[in-house]
């Protein structure tokens, strides 16, 4: 079945650095877009970035854009956000989500990890 | 403020039915595709979110029949049926939009409480 399991998330210093993988199984990972959700403590569901699934276009919320970068590596089925200047505002539960479609929905999403930002 | 706009909560009882909707409200979304592409999520309390909906009114086959998805104008809406106890949770509207570059947006959620 489709899984897909985050990890690296922690707590960490403000304008520190931390990167999020996101291991995927089940499903043929190169023939699908990937995203990344964040969600902060409370609040509701923010979309973060997408990468097509050649890995050849990335697009960005203007909230993280030239701090975040998303990258694959589909030889090893895995999905990464690399953060950087990390904010207080970016403490969240981050989410890897498969997109079902190039201009569509997420219809799987993994457990999540937790991301502090904190002094 | 969220560009798709829900209603924070709803409530209803056992075996009743409810509808959330969702609509379009920051100059960043295009109708049109706000209406073609809306989707729907589940959320229950400490849990990853769950699709319901894809497209305005396609469910996956993984997905109880009791939900079902419709649009008028320019407003979507998530319909459950037969409530039940397992329903309580939080739930969420989201559409591709395209402005400049492609991005996603999400409602603020509405937190279905049953009765």
């Amino acid at each position: 079945q489709v899984k897909m399991v985050e990890s690296g998330g922690g707590v960490v210093q403000p304008e520190r650095s931390l990167r999020l993988s996101c291991a995927a199984s089940g499903f043929t990972f190169r023939n699908y877009g990937m995203h990344w959700v964040r969600q902060a403590p409370g609040k509701g569901l923010e979309w973060v970035a997408v990468i097509w699934y050649d890995g050849s276009h990335q697009y960005y919320a203007d909230s993280v854009k030239g701090r975040f970068t998303i990258s694959r590596d589909n030889s090893m089925d895995t999905l990464y956000l690399q953060m950087n200047s990390l904010r207080v505002e970016d403490s969240a539960v981050y989410y890897c989500a498969r997109g079902r479609a190039p201009r569509g929905d997420f219809d799987y999403w993994g457990q999540g990890t937790l991301v502090t930002v904190s002094s | 403020q969220s560009a798709l706009t829900q209603p924070a909560s709803v409530s209803g009882s056992p075996g009743q039915s409810i509808t959330i909707s969702c609509t379009g409200t920051s100059s960043d979304v295009d109708i049109y595709t706000f209406v073609s592409f809306v989707s729907w999520y589940q959320q229950p309390p400490g849990k990853a979110p769950k699709l319901l909906i894809y497209e305005v009114s396609n469910r996956p086959s993984r997905v109880s029949n009791r939900f079902s998805g419709s649009k008028s104008d320019d407003t979507a809406s998530l319909t459950i049926s037969g409530l039940q106890a397992e329903d309580e949770a939080d739930y969420y509207c989201s559409s591709y939009i395209t402005n400049s570059t492609p991005h996603w947006v999400f409602g603020g959620g509405t937190k279905l409480t049953v009765l």
